[in-house]
């Protein structure tokens, strides 16, 4: 069966230190890959989409950034951490493009 | 441009009572829709979807949705609460046109009380 991987589950970080979150799928190939972060009551914003390996989509300008080195996984970066990047970062992937997703426990950030 | 509206940020009912959470779609070409739902820091599970067929779709837990057209409507019900239930709802819209960019809705979160 498929599974996936995310980590951190909470993270604490100084306003300006760069960021590093790592999601894996198992079990599966040629996954789409996301990234949503989550703020209170927002909802889920779709930050960034992967349909391979070096194929990032980017849904909304910010100062994050997303790499797919591997098929099977996804890296969301920062440079530089603002208070605002703070919130509930959740990784997803989907067999197809017309499935649901499936997501990992998410990753608490705090940027202090 | 597709979205989904999900009516009331928090609702509240009684153990044993009928749960409805409501969810709005807006979509230019027929849509996918899905239900999830989302424990306190945790990732979120899928509880439900349509795509195609039955208008009544029925989940896990219990919960079940029907798919009204006419309406633009995909409200998710259970018709027991029970305490395991409170969570957050998340309604969210996919296009049958292309691609698989889950929108979501702003969550309810459903509070069970004694």
């Amino acid at each position: 069966s498929q599974t996936i991987h995310q980590w951190p589950a909470t993270l604490v970080q100084p306003v300006g230190s760069p960021l590093s979150l790592e999601c894996t799928v198992e079990g599966t190939s040629n996954p789409n890959l996301y990234w949503y972060r989550q703020a209170a009551g927002r909802g889920l914003q779709l930050l960034f989409y992967s349909v391979g390996i070096g194929q990032i989509s980017s849904e909304v300008p910010q100062n994050l950034s997303a790499s797919r080195p591997q098929d099977r996984q996804f890296i969301l970066s920062s440079k530089k951490l603002l208070l605002s990047d703070s919130g509930f970062y959740l990784c997803a992937w989907s067999p197809t493009i017309y499935t649901e997703a499936f997501f990992g426990q998410g990753t608490r950030l705090t940027v202090v | 441009a597709q979205s989904v509206t999900q009516l009331g940020s928090h609702v509240s009912v009684s153990e044993g009572a009928l749960v409805l959470l409501r969810c709005n779609y807006s979509s230019s070409v027929p849509p996918y829709l899905f239900w999830y739902v989302q424990y306190p820091n945790q990732g979120l599970q899928l509880l439900l979807k349509y795509t195609t067929g039955a208008t009544l779709v029925k989940g896990i837990n219990g919960f079940e949705a029907e798919f009204k057209k006419s309406e633009t409507s995909f409200h998710l019900t259970k018709p027991s609460a029970h305490m395991s239930d409170a969570a957050e709802y998340f309604c969210a819209i996919a296009p049958t046109g292309g691609g698989n960019k889950l929108t979501f809705g702003t969550g309810t979160q459903l509070k069970v009380e004694l």
